[in-house]
């Protein structure tokens, strides 16, 4: 079955600092990427997903990017804030066809 | 009000126990999940459904079953309850005729088995 790596598993930025979190992934049929956000004491939250026909997708101060070849996608957070402070969760999928595999998560935090 | 629902927040048990975590979703959608979260683990599928008569086991299913009783409702149990099942455990939905296979997560119900 799917596999998926995520790291790093802390990233402490200052207020304004870039951020990145990587992860890679085994089964070459993944066609389907997503990032999650759970903030303290809720459930994930999707924040944005890349499919396979493309390789690199933004939304404001947050973007991914994916590179089938390698198996690896990554999520960017430009301008981080405060309330980028959280947890952070890559997945992969075949979309449709079956379940997400998720990462182990990354724990954001941003310090003014 | 909250698109999908658990009960209860917060559940202290004892070994042996048998618990019954619930689950509500008012979203409409066919496909429901069931999660546990441990420290440093992420997220892991415990059990999901793709619809009311269908019911499969996902990556860590022992010690647990799930009853669908109707498209918004998916309860996860536990027959005897055991102390390396404290967790934290959500329920999500997705709905793959919809915007890709977003998943909508409950709130979650934070687990202790003494």
């Amino acid at each position: 079955g799917e596999n998926v790596e995520q790291h790093p598993s802390t990233l402490s930025v200052q207020e304004g600092d870039s951020a990145v979190i990587k992860c890679t992934y085994s089964d070459s049929a993944s066609n389907y990427f997503p990032w999650y956000k759970q903030e303290l004491g809720k459930g994930p939250q999707l924040i944005i997903d890349i499919r396979s026909n493309v390789g690199e997708k933004k939304d404001q101060r947050i973007a991914v990017t994916l590179n089938k070849t390698a198996k690896h996608f990554s999520l960017h957070i430009t301008e981080t804030q405060p309330e980028d402070s959280a947890v952070y969760f890559c997945a992969a999928s075949t979309q449709g066809y079956s379940t997400l595999t998720f990462g182990k998560g990354t724990m954001l935090l941003v310090s003014p | 009000d909250a698109d999908v629902t658990q009960t209860p927040r917060n559940r202290i048990t004892k070994t042996g126990k048998r618990i019954m975590l619930e689950c509500s979703q008012t979203k409409g959608h066919d496909r429901m999940y069931w999660y546990r979260q441990d420290p440093g683990l992420g997220l892991r599928l415990i059990y999901y459904s793709f619809d009311v008569k269908d019911i499969n086991k996902g990556e860590i299913s022992d010690g647990y079953s799930v009853s669908r009783q109707a498209q918004a409702k998916f309860s996860l149990s536990l027959e005897s309850a055991i102390p390396n099942q404290t967790a934290l455990y959500f329920c999500a939905t997705s709905d793959p005729g919809g915007a890709g296979e977003t998943q909508y997560f409950g709130p979650g119900t934070r687990l202790l088995v003494l």
